[in-house]
């Protein structure tokens, strides 16, 4: 079945440091890929999106470049702030979104000023 | 522009107990999905309500049922509680053309 694997955490960064979080994954079809972000007590936020092939997401200097080659969508920023803490989501879906998505089990960043 | 609504913000039952959650999606969305989200995991699918049926469903058994209203709103009904259904409850709204946005969640505790 799909599934999606995420980088283990948790991640304490520095301020201003730069982040990656690896995500890969597993699909019988051509998903679409997306990152949510949770903050704590909070549901979930989209934060970016690809929906096919070599696209890039970007959103709030965040970015994640689809690679159907090695079947990844790693989460990067340049400099993370201490707002970025939160606990960070990578997950699938067959249909542009509208059909279920399929999780990882999420990477917690802790960012120290 | 209301976002996706869910009540209620906290509940707690006890064993064998049965709850009712309730979910308003987003403006002009018109299909609901229901995810549990257990503490320190990703939201797992529940299942999927489309023009009031059941469309998709996940790995859940049938204690868990749902409902969609002719406005789009939706209910998650659990029945016989055990304590491996605590968990965040998240409500989600989509539609042909959107992504899925969630709501706040409901957080449900079982004794």
């Amino acid at each position: 079945g799909d599934s999606v694997t995420q980088m283990e955490g948790p991640v304490t960064l520095s301020e201003e440091a730069f982040l990656t979080i690896n995500c890969t994954y597993t699909a019988t079809g051509y998903p679409s890929l997306f990152w949510y972000v949770q903050y704590p007590g909070e549901g979930l936020q989209l934060l970016l999106k690809a929906t096919k092939a070599d696209d890039k997401g970007s959103n709030k200097g965040f970015e994640a470049t689809y690679r159907k080659e090695t079947t990844s969508f790693h989460l990067e920023k340049g400099s993370v702030q201490v707002s970025d803490s939160a606990v960070y989501f990578c997950a699938l879906s067959l249909d542009f979104g509208n059909e279920k998505l399929t999780f990882g089990t999420g990477t917690r960043l802790t960012i120290i000023p | 522009d209301a976002g996706v609504t869910q009540s209620p913000t906290h509940l707690i039952k006890t064993r064998g107990q049965q709850v009712t959650l309730r979910c308003s999606p987003k403006s002009g969305h018109d299909t609901v999905s229901w995810y549990q989200q257990a503490l320190g995991q990703g939201p797992q699918f529940i299942f999927q309500y489309y023009e009031e049926e059941e469309r998709q469903r996940g790995n859940f058994p049938d204690r868990f049922s749902g409902h969609q209203f002719p406005n789009y709103s939706s209910e998650l009904n659990v029945n016989a509680l055990l304590l491996g259904d605590s968990a965040l409850y998240l409500c989600a709204s989509s539609d042909r053309t959107d992504t899925q946005y969630f709501g706040p969640g409901t957080r449900l505790t079982v004794l």
